[in-house]
């Protein structure tokens, strides 16, 4: 069975220091693999994804397929990045994602 | 102004009482989800809608209900609610089944005594 693990429950950093919060899932076929982030109060939002390629808001995750790792990182985090982040994993054409449980991110000042 | 919503956002109750959980989208999106998040476990599919009428089970369906009679509503019910179903509840949607981005509701916070 697919399954999605985020070693860190909680990361405590402090601003301008980088950031790596790791995802790693098992899966034998081709994922996709997927970053979501809560900020306080708010919902649940897309960062981003690993078909894309793309840097949001200094994030970037490149997918590992050889260490089935997804990992995500920044080089100079800030106080707004605090928030609690999602690793999530889809495996198949009905839009199922799987969740790895979270880390949560403080970055102090 | 595209969105999920979810109502009531927050419901005390207690044991056995059924209950029902709304969630509606105005974005014309066939595919509707439910997922529960506990402490430690992230977020867990409860049940999943590719379409009107056509629904599945997720990871964790057990005491719940869907239904999808509408393309915008997907509610969850709650036939008779037990004390290990206490969590925070969210609807997400997306234009497809195929796996793009879910639009997720701003959750519903269910206590059961």
């Amino acid at each position: 069975a697919q399954r999605v693990t985020q070693p860190e429950k909680l990361l405590s950093v402090f601003k301008g220091a980088p950031v790596e919060l790791k995802c790693n899932y098992s899966y034998s076929g081709s994922p996709e693999l997927f970053w979501y982030v809560q900020y306080s109060r708010q919902r649940l939002q897309l960062l981003l994804r690993h078909i894309s390629r793309e840097s949001i808001k200094g994030f970037t995750a490149d997918l590992n397929k050889g260490e089935t790792s997804f990992h995500l990182k920044k080089p100079f985090a800030q106080e707004e990045d605090s928030a609690m982040y999602y690793c999530a994993l889809s495996t198949d054409s009905w839009g199922k994602l799987q969740f790895g449980a979270g880390t949560q991110v403080v970055v102090t000042p | 102004e595209a969105q999920v919503t979810q109502n009531p956002r927050y419901l005390i109750t207690v044991t056995g009482k059924k209950l029902t959980v709304t969630c509606s989208q105005n974005m014309n999106h066939e595919y509707m989800s439910w997922y529960r998040q506990d402490p430690g476990l992230g977020l867990r599919q409860i049940y999943y809608s590719m379409n009107v009428e056509v629904t599945d089970k997720g990871d964790v369906p057990e005491g719940y209900k869907v239904s999808r009679k509408e393309k915008r509503n997907f509610p969850l019910i709650l036939e008779s609610p037990s004390p290990n179903q206490t969590s925070l509840y969210f609807c997400a949607s997306s234009l497809t089944p195929r796996t793009i981005e879910q639009f997720f509701g701003p959750g519903t916070r269910l206590t059961v005594l």
